[in-house]
């Protein structure tokens, strides 16, 4: 099984749509957990970390729950800008390396 | 926020060649460098992790003498991808950290082509 599992998607969605991403992680003892975003041919930015009481930053929230070994990501409002692939990341240990799902591919049209 | 430099951006090689991706943290001392690589349409892959002053660590798969990995002072750490072939061609992207680090910074990654 792999260590971060996501639905690659594409995802279509019209402007102001809501879109919601989920992935599932397979080591239950991760311990910090992030979403980010890629644009083509670039390197992934930091969108938002993940916590267990859940999360928001403007039209993105986030969620973890540890005890399903699920986390999601909640776009509402969505832009034309929001067209990305996002990842889902965790780490197992402070200081160790990320560990990436393949990411999902939102696509969003006027 | 921190700013970290990879160079080339781009580079297309001959198969038999060697090239050197230069990766750079410009405003802060990293003591740890991640090395990842990326192929189309696939997650990015942990080739190899390297502490400033010593080896650096492998993943599974990852051939250390193809892949040299050099992080000889705290704001640079170079990795050599040796004897290059077709399927060498990748995205490669470092990322670094100071220790204890809760989060990396990621730097804009090379697009490696060998032809």
């Amino acid at each position: 099984r792999k260590e971060v599992e996501q639905d690659p998607g594409p995802f279509n969605v019209p402007e102001g749509a809501t879109v919601a991403f989920n992935c599932t992680y397979s080591n239950s003892a991760s311990q910090s957990f992030f979403w980010y975003r890629q644009d083509c041919r670039k390197e992934p930015k930091l969108l938002m970390s993940v916590y267990s009481s859940g999360n928001e930053d403007g039209r993105f929230t986030a969620q973890l729950n540890r005890a399903s070994q699920y986390i999601s990501l909640l776009i509402r409002d969505s832009k034309l800008s929001d067209s990305a692939t996002y990842l889902c990341v965790l780490r197992n240990q402070a200081g160790t390396a990320l560990i990436f799902g393949k990411g999902t591919t939102l696509s969003v049209s006027s | 926020g921190a700013v970290v430099s990879q160079h080339p951006s781009w580079v297309i090689c001959k198969s038999g060649t060697s090239v050197k991706i230069e990766c750079r943290s410009l405003d802060f001392q990293a003591t740890t460098m991640f090395w990842y690589r990326q192929f189309p349409k696939q997650s990015l892959m942990l080739m190899a992790t390297s502490n400033e002053g010593s080896k650096a660590t492998y993943e599974q798969g990852v051939e250390k003498d193809k892949f040299l990995i050099n992080h000889a002072s705290l704001t640079l750490s170079t990795l050599t991808v040796t004897s290059a072939h077709p399927e060498d061609s990748s995205f490669y992207i470092c990322s670094a950290g100071t220790s204890g680090m809760y989060e990396q910074y990621f730097g804009p990654g090379t697009r490696l082509t060998v032809t």
